[in-house]
């Protein structure tokens, strides 16, 4: 089974610092994707990757950006983290037409 | 721009009714659609999707769904529900290499 691992499962950041979540795919995965999701607003896309060294903005990107060194790490950036930045983070990848996999997600709180 | 809805936010059924979950989408072409589960505090696992053809899709865990092209719609279906299926469902309407966008969820409440 193909596995979708992110680093950590609760994060607690002060205002202003910058922050990185980490994602892992285990397949060789071409497309990966960065997700918040937030009560009653559903899963809301972020970024994604189709490629190594390629990224496009999803729906929310203001105040994050990406990283895509290598196929199978996706890693979510906040510049300068604030309150509002507080969320469950979910990484996915996928083949074509595969449907996505999902990671555990990452609950991200900004104090 | 394509937009996916979820009507009910909550439904509470008894163990062993049957289930169905609404699912109207808005989308330019033929859209692939798909199905998810989130258990608490877990990421998402897909439990079916619709490409083409056959427009009645099995999936996991006897789960179905039925594409109605003339509804807009994309209903998930059980015909008897366990207590285990306590979670919350998304849909989601998308194409590959392009963004896949997600309703807002559906929390399933299975009481004894």
């Amino acid at each position: 089974d193909v596995k979708v691992t992110q680093s950590s499962r609760y994060l607690v950041k002060r205002t202003g610092e910058k922050v990185f979540l980490e994602c892992v795919q285990d397949m060789d995965h071409e497309n990966m994707f960065w997700y918040r999701q937030d009560p009653g607003l559903g899963l809301r896309l972020i970024y994604f990757s189709y490629d190594v060294k390629m990224k496009e903005k999803g729906d929310i990107p203001e105040g994050y950006s990406v990283s895509r060194e290598k196929k199978e790490r996706f890693s979510l950036i906040l510049e300068s983290a604030s309150t509002n930045q507080t969320s469950m983070y979910l990484c996915a990848s996928s083949l074509y037409r595969a449907g996505y996999t999902f990671g555990s997600g990452t609950r991200l709180t900004v104090v | 721009a394509q937009s996916v809805t979820q009507p009910d936010i909550h439904i509470t059924v008894s163990e062993g009714a049957s289930l169905e979950l609404r699912c109207n989408y808005s989308y330019g072409a033929t859209p692939y659609l798909f199905w998810y589960v989130q258990s608490p505090g877990q990421g998402l696992q897909l439990l079916l999707k619709y490409f083409s053809g056959d427009t009645l899709v099995q999936g996991i865990k006897g789960f179905e769904a039925e594409f109605k092209r003339s509804q807009s719609s994309f209903n998930l279906r059980k015909p008897s529900v366990h207590w285990s299926d306590a979670a919350e469902y998304f849909c989601a309407v998308g194409r590959i290499y392009q963004k896949v966008t997600f309703g807002t969820g559906t929390k399933l409440q299975v009481i004894p």
